[in-house]
């Protein structure tokens, strides 16, 4: 059985830093591109970040030169670095597993919350 | 960059109804549209794949339709667990991955 299971939100104040990560299980997790994809309260889901296999990284505009997404194959942990925090950050942060062979986001973990607030 | 943009906002369903959600593509898209359900709560499920296939486990009465600009989510006989909020999602040229700003199912 497929699990993904998020940590490291919180409570944070804008300009702030929070490191999320994400422990999955149930698959073979070096051969399976990864997402991060948020939900800000009132608003639909948005794409923020993806790690395909072999390491190269894509970001959404919004959190370009403030993300970073990064993989331990080993670990089988995905992890978001985020830096220069805003309160337009404040959302449930899911980490998603790849559709093999279709690139589309699949399994969705439960997320966890990251609120920008002073 | 890709906008996808759904119709209606929000549909009141009695169960049982037939019920047809709209995505529409900027620009074509071939069939790389998917489909997803979100609850209040939880993670969002992938319905939908290619446009029109089912994911693993997911019930006959969810079909898709469409190709290039415009999409349909057809949910042949509304359950009380199918109310929801569902997305549209593109994934042809990325990046982006572009969802649409979601239709909210709701009990009329």
């Amino acid at each position: 059985e497929v699990q993904l299971l998020e940590s490291g939100g919180g409570l944070v104040q804008p300009g702030g830093s929070l490191r999320l990560s994400c422990a999955a299980s149930g698959i073979t997790f070096s051969r399976y591109a990864m997402y991060w994809v948020r939900l800000a309260p009132g608003k639909g889901l948005e794409w923020v970040s993806t790690i395909i296999v072999g390491g190269n990284t894509y970001y959404a505009d919004s959190v370009k030169g403030r993300f970073t997404i990064s993989r331990d194959d080993a670990k089988s942990t995905l992890y978001l670095q985020m830096n220069s925090l805003r309160a337009d950050d404040t959302a449930v942060y899911y980490c998603v597993k790849d559709l093999s062979g279709v690139g589309t986001p699949d399994y969705w973990g439960q997320g966890t919350v990251v609120t920008v607030s002073s | 960059e890709i906008v996808m943009t759904q119709s209606p906002a929000t549909l009141s369903v009695s169960p049982g109804e037939r019920v047809i959600l709209s995505c529409r593509a900027s620009q074509s898209i071939n069939s790389k549209l998917a489909w997803y359900q979100q609850k209040p709560g939880q993670a969002p499920r992938l319905l939908i794949y290619g446009a029109s296939t089912r994911a693993t486990g997911i019930p006959a009465r969810f079909s898709g339709s469409g190709s290039g600009t415009e999409f349909t989510l057809t949910i042949s006989s509304l359950q009380s667990e199918d109310f929801a909020v569902y997305y549209c999602q593109s994934y042809d040229n990325w990046p982006p991955w572009t969802f649409g700003q979601g239709t909210k199912v709701e009990i009329k």
